[in-house]
Protein backbone atom coordinates (compact mmCIF):
# COMPACT_ATOMS: atom_id res chain seq x y z
CA UNK A 1 0.00 0.00 0.00
CA UNK A 2 1.22 3.25 -0.96
CA UNK A 3 1.76 6.02 1.87
CA UNK A 4 2.72 9.62 1.35
CA UNK A 5 4.94 11.58 3.53
CA UNK A 6 5.64 15.10 3.51
CA UNK A 7 7.29 17.50 5.26
CA UNK A 8 7.49 20.21 6.64
CA UNK A 9 3.52 20.21 7.28
CA UNK A 10 4.32 24.04 8.34
CA UNK A 11 6.76 26.38 7.33
CA UNK A 12 6.72 29.96 7.46
CA UNK A 13 9.15 31.58 5.29
CA UNK A 14 10.36 35.30 4.40
CA UNK A 15 9.85 37.06 1.13
CA UNK A 16 13.36 36.27 -0.87
CA UNK A 17 14.00 33.12 0.98
CA UNK A 18 14.49 29.93 -0.62
CA UNK A 19 13.13 26.68 1.11
CA UNK A 20 12.65 22.89 0.18
CA UNK A 21 9.17 21.30 0.48
CA UNK A 22 9.72 17.12 0.99
CA UNK A 23 7.40 14.41 0.03
CA UNK A 24 8.81 10.44 0.26
CA UNK A 25 6.77 8.01 -0.48
CA UNK A 26 7.03 4.27 0.70
CA UNK A 27 6.17 1.70 -2.52
CA UNK A 28 7.11 1.96 -6.35
CA UNK A 29 5.17 4.80 -8.15
CA UNK A 30 4.70 5.18 -11.59
CA UNK A 31 4.33 9.02 -10.90
CA UNK A 32 4.26 11.91 -8.88
CA UNK A 33 2.04 14.74 -8.78
CA UNK A 34 2.04 18.23 -6.88
CA UNK A 35 -0.93 20.22 -6.06
CA UNK A 36 -1.79 23.77 -4.98
CA UNK A 37 -4.44 24.69 -2.82
CA UNK A 38 -5.35 28.43 -1.32
CA UNK A 39 -7.37 28.73 1.18
CA UNK A 40 -11.43 27.66 0.47
CA UNK A 41 -10.25 26.75 -2.83
CA UNK A 42 -9.93 23.25 -4.71
CA UNK A 43 -6.63 22.15 -5.88
CA UNK A 44 -4.44 23.25 -8.83
CA UNK A 45 -1.83 20.64 -10.61
CA UNK A 46 1.31 22.14 -10.25
CA UNK A 47 3.40 19.35 -11.93
CA UNK A 48 3.38 15.76 -12.97
CA UNK A 49 6.76 13.84 -12.91
CA UNK A 50 6.87 10.21 -14.38
CA UNK A 51 10.58 8.96 -14.48
CA UNK A 52 13.48 9.28 -12.09
CA UNK A 53 15.46 12.35 -12.61
CA UNK A 54 12.75 14.28 -13.77
CA UNK A 55 12.56 17.89 -13.11
CA UNK A 56 10.01 20.71 -13.96
CA UNK A 57 9.95 24.19 -12.83
CA UNK A 58 7.45 27.14 -13.07
CA UNK A 59 7.86 30.35 -12.08
CA UNK A 60 9.38 30.62 -8.43
CA UNK A 61 8.90 26.83 -8.03
CA UNK A 62 10.95 23.71 -9.23
CA UNK A 63 9.54 20.07 -8.75
CA UNK A 64 11.83 16.68 -9.30
CA UNK A 65 11.64 13.34 -8.82
CA UNK A 66 14.47 10.40 -7.61
CA UNK A 67 12.96 7.10 -7.68
CA UNK A 68 15.62 5.16 -6.10
CA UNK A 69 15.34 7.33 -3.17
CA UNK A 70 11.53 7.17 -3.42
CA UNK A 71 11.62 11.06 -2.91
CA UNK A 72 10.29 14.54 -4.58
CA UNK A 73 10.80 17.85 -4.16
CA UNK A 74 9.74 21.23 -4.22
CA UNK A 75 11.83 24.15 -4.30
CA UNK A 76 10.79 27.71 -3.57
CA UNK A 77 13.22 30.26 -5.20
CA UNK A 78 12.85 33.68 -3.79
CA UNK A 79 9.89 33.19 -2.44
CA UNK A 80 6.97 36.16 -2.78
CA UNK A 81 3.79 36.23 -0.74
CA UNK A 82 1.60 35.33 -3.85
CA UNK A 83 3.13 31.89 -3.49
CA UNK A 84 1.55 31.35 0.10
CA UNK A 85 -1.03 28.38 -0.29
CA UNK A 86 -1.25 24.37 0.95
CA UNK A 87 0.98 21.74 -1.73
CA UNK A 88 0.39 18.30 -1.73
CA UNK A 89 2.20 16.12 -3.09
CA UNK A 90 0.59 12.83 -4.21
CA UNK A 91 1.41 9.37 -5.70
CA UNK A 92 -0.12 7.37 -8.21
CA UNK A 93 0.13 4.09 -9.97
CA UNK A 94 -0.37 3.60 -13.80
CA UNK A 95 -3.69 2.68 -14.84
CA UNK A 96 -6.86 3.89 -17.25
CA UNK A 97 -7.96 5.77 -13.86
CA UNK A 98 -5.74 6.51 -11.55
CA UNK A 99 -5.94 5.46 -7.33
CA UNK A 100 -4.12 8.89 -6.22
CA UNK A 101 -2.24 8.96 -2.36
CA UNK A 102 -1.81 12.17 -1.18
CA UNK A 103 0.32 13.75 1.53
CA UNK A 104 -0.87 15.54 4.45
CA UNK A 105 -0.03 18.79 2.61
CA UNK A 106 2.61 21.43 3.37
CA UNK A 107 1.16 25.05 4.53
CA UNK A 108 3.41 27.81 3.30
CA UNK A 109 2.94 30.87 4.46
CA UNK A 110 5.54 34.10 3.25
CA UNK A 111 5.81 36.84 4.89
CA UNK A 112 6.66 40.35 4.01
CA UNK B 1 -18.92 26.67 -17.81
CA UNK B 2 -15.56 24.99 -17.95
CA UNK B 3 -13.47 22.42 -16.18
CA UNK B 4 -14.99 20.70 -13.21
CA UNK B 5 -18.14 21.97 -11.23
CA UNK B 6 -19.97 21.04 -8.06
CA UNK B 7 -23.22 22.00 -6.65
CA UNK B 8 -24.28 22.94 -4.16
CA UNK B 9 -21.07 24.60 -2.68
CA UNK B 10 -22.66 24.71 0.83
CA UNK B 11 -24.71 22.25 2.75
CA UNK B 12 -25.85 22.18 5.99
CA UNK B 13 -28.24 18.73 6.88
CA UNK B 14 -29.37 17.13 9.54
CA UNK B 15 -28.39 13.43 10.08
CA UNK B 16 -32.19 12.21 9.38
CA UNK B 17 -31.85 14.24 5.90
CA UNK B 18 -31.15 12.97 2.01
CA UNK B 19 -29.39 15.21 -0.03
CA UNK B 20 -27.17 14.90 -3.16
CA UNK B 21 -24.04 15.95 -4.45
CA UNK B 22 -23.67 16.92 -8.58
CA UNK B 23 -20.50 17.11 -10.25
CA UNK B 24 -19.87 17.97 -14.00
CA UNK B 25 -16.72 17.96 -16.15
CA UNK B 26 -16.41 19.91 -19.47
CA UNK B 27 -13.14 18.19 -20.36
CA UNK B 28 -13.95 15.21 -22.20
CA UNK B 29 -12.42 12.92 -19.56
CA UNK B 30 -13.36 9.05 -19.07
CA UNK B 31 -12.67 8.83 -15.54
CA UNK B 32 -14.33 10.75 -12.34
CA UNK B 33 -13.50 10.48 -8.33
CA UNK B 34 -14.68 11.64 -5.28
CA UNK B 35 -12.60 12.71 -2.43
CA UNK B 36 -13.16 13.45 0.99
CA UNK B 37 -10.88 16.37 2.71
CA UNK B 38 -11.03 16.83 6.37
CA UNK B 39 -9.01 18.47 9.14
CA UNK B 40 -8.09 15.35 10.17
CA UNK B 41 -6.86 13.62 7.74
CA UNK B 42 -5.36 13.52 4.79
CA UNK B 43 -7.03 13.82 1.16
CA UNK B 44 -9.08 10.59 0.85
CA UNK B 45 -10.30 8.98 -2.07
CA UNK B 46 -13.65 7.85 -2.04
CA UNK B 47 -14.68 6.25 -4.81
CA UNK B 48 -13.32 6.20 -8.65
CA UNK B 49 -15.36 5.48 -11.78
CA UNK B 50 -13.69 4.69 -15.27
CA UNK B 51 -16.14 4.79 -18.23
CA UNK B 52 -19.54 4.95 -15.95
CA UNK B 53 -17.69 2.20 -14.38
CA UNK B 54 -17.08 1.62 -10.25
CA UNK B 55 -13.22 0.47 -10.07
CA UNK B 56 -12.52 2.00 -6.99
CA UNK B 57 -14.88 2.17 -3.53
CA UNK B 58 -12.47 2.87 -0.94
CA UNK B 59 -13.99 1.16 1.96
CA UNK B 60 -16.42 4.02 2.17
CA UNK B 61 -19.69 3.90 4.40
CA UNK B 62 -22.88 2.86 2.59
CA UNK B 63 -24.37 6.11 3.73
CA UNK B 64 -22.09 7.30 0.51
CA UNK B 65 -23.58 5.96 -2.62
CA UNK B 66 -22.10 7.79 -5.52
CA UNK B 67 -23.97 7.07 -9.03
CA UNK B 68 -22.19 8.23 -12.33
CA UNK B 69 -24.38 8.02 -15.13
CA UNK B 70 -22.30 9.48 -17.56
CA UNK B 71 -18.75 9.89 -18.19
CA UNK B 72 -19.33 13.84 -17.79
CA UNK B 73 -21.94 13.52 -14.67
CA UNK B 74 -21.11 12.17 -11.16
CA UNK B 75 -23.61 12.21 -7.84
CA UNK B 76 -22.80 11.32 -4.36
CA UNK B 77 -25.96 10.48 -2.77
CA UNK B 78 -25.89 11.33 1.43
CA UNK B 79 -28.18 9.88 3.53
CA UNK B 80 -27.98 9.26 7.48
CA UNK B 81 -24.96 10.96 7.81
CA UNK B 82 -23.02 11.26 11.28
CA UNK B 83 -21.50 14.60 12.22
CA UNK B 84 -17.97 13.20 11.40
CA UNK B 85 -19.07 13.82 7.55
CA UNK B 86 -18.45 17.39 7.63
CA UNK B 87 -15.93 17.87 5.73
CA UNK B 88 -14.91 19.38 2.42
CA UNK B 89 -16.57 16.92 -1.01
CA UNK B 90 -13.59 17.39 -4.13
CA UNK B 91 -14.92 15.65 -7.08
CA UNK B 92 -12.00 15.39 -10.07
CA UNK B 93 -12.17 14.22 -13.18
CA UNK B 94 -8.74 12.84 -16.31
CA UNK B 95 -8.32 11.33 -19.69
CA UNK B 96 -8.80 8.03 -17.93
CA UNK B 97 -8.07 6.52 -21.37
CA UNK B 98 -4.94 4.87 -20.36
CA UNK B 99 -3.05 7.48 -21.39
CA UNK B 100 0.02 8.51 -19.99
CA UNK B 101 -0.28 11.18 -18.09
CA UNK B 102 -3.30 11.07 -15.48
CA UNK B 103 -3.44 14.66 -13.82
CA UNK B 104 -6.59 15.24 -11.99
CA UNK B 105 -8.77 18.28 -12.52
CA UNK B 106 -10.52 19.02 -9.39
CA UNK B 107 -14.02 20.92 -8.44
CA UNK B 108 -14.73 23.46 -5.58
CA UNK B 109 -15.90 21.35 -3.36
CA UNK B 110 -19.14 21.24 -1.32
CA UNK B 111 -18.44 22.20 1.79
CA UNK B 112 -20.45 20.26 3.89
CA UNK B 113 -21.97 20.50 7.51
CA UNK B 114 -23.87 17.32 9.29
CA UNK B 115 -25.71 18.86 12.39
Amino acid sequence: ELKVEQNPLFLSMQEGKNYTIYCNYSTTSDRLYWYRQDPGKSLESLFVLLSNGAVKQEGRLMASLDTKARLSTLHITAAVHDLSATYFCAGGTQGGSEKLVFGKGTKLTVNP
Amino acid sequence: ETGVTQTPRHLVMGMTNKKSLKCEQHLGHNAMYWYKQSAKKPLELMFVYNFKEQTENNSVPSRFSPECPNSSHLFLHLHTLQPEDSALYLCASSPGAQSVVETQYFGPGTRLLVL
